[in-house]
């Protein structure tokens, strides 16, 4: 089955460091979306990208949707305390006409030094 | 305007007992689908209902059942509850038509024993 691999596993870094991580994947998405998850909580979306080498930003974050379609980044600029969490990326096939069925990389977690 | 809202938050069960979780969508969303996030893993997609139909199933076994009602919440039901089963159960809901709109609600966490 398609599978993610999100890395670093994790990450503990200063505060107002830049923070980069990555997904890649043997099969291609048409959607790559970057979630944030809160002990207790479900994920939040961050940022989502639809097309191939589309760039997108959300105050801090950056995010790439890449050329071959089978990979992303994200970036964190000037990390701060309320950074920590776990990062998700996660990709939507094509052909999945009803959208919402997301396959999810392990996470990265992050840890922030104040 | 109301999130995804899930029911219960928590949840202890025995083994071999059936367990019934709750969705209900934002409002204006008709696609609800069922994740499983065992600990330390990213979510895993179980189930996506739209129009009350199943439009997609995951790889779990048939132990795991959900249906979709007219007002567009869901339940999800897992039977013959097996240890492995715990976990924190996520729904989302989402806008069919548009690659936008994909949110969570804070889950269920089940607890086997």
């Amino acid at each position: 089955g398609q599978q993610l691999n999100q890395s670093p596993q994790s990450m503990f870094i200063q505060e107002g460091e830049d923070v980069s991580m990555n997904c890649t994947s043997s099969s291609i998405f048409n959607t790559w979306l970057w979630y944030k998850q809160d002990p207790g909580e479900g994920p939040v979306l961050l940022i989502a990208l639809y097309k191939a080498g589309e760039l997108t930003s959300n105050g801090r974050l950056t995010a790439q949707f890449g050329i071959t379609r089978k990979d992303s980044f994200l970036n964190i600029s000037a990390s701060i305390p309320s950074d920590v969490g776990i990062y998700f990326c996660a990709g939507q096939a094509p052909g999945v006409e009803y959208g919402n069925k997301l396959v999810f990389g392990a996470g990265t977690i992050l840890r922030v030094k104040s | 305007d109301a999130g995804v809202t899930q029911s219960p938050t928590h949840l202890i069960k025995t083994r071999g007992q059936q367990v019934t979780l709750r969705c209900s969508p934002i409002s204006g969303h008709k696609s609800v689908s069922w994740y499983q996030q065992v600990l330390g893993q990213g979510p895993q997609f179980i189930f996506q209902y739209y129009e009350k139909e199943e439009r997609g199933r995951g790889n779990f076994p048939d132990r795991f059942s959900a249906r979709q009602f007219p007002n567009y919440s869901s339940e999800l039901n897992v039977n013959a509850l097996l240890l492995g089963d715990s976990a924190l159960y996520l729904c989302a809901s989402s806008l069919v038509g548009t690659q936008r709109g994909y949110t969570f609600g804070s889950g269920t966490r089940l607890t086997v024993v």
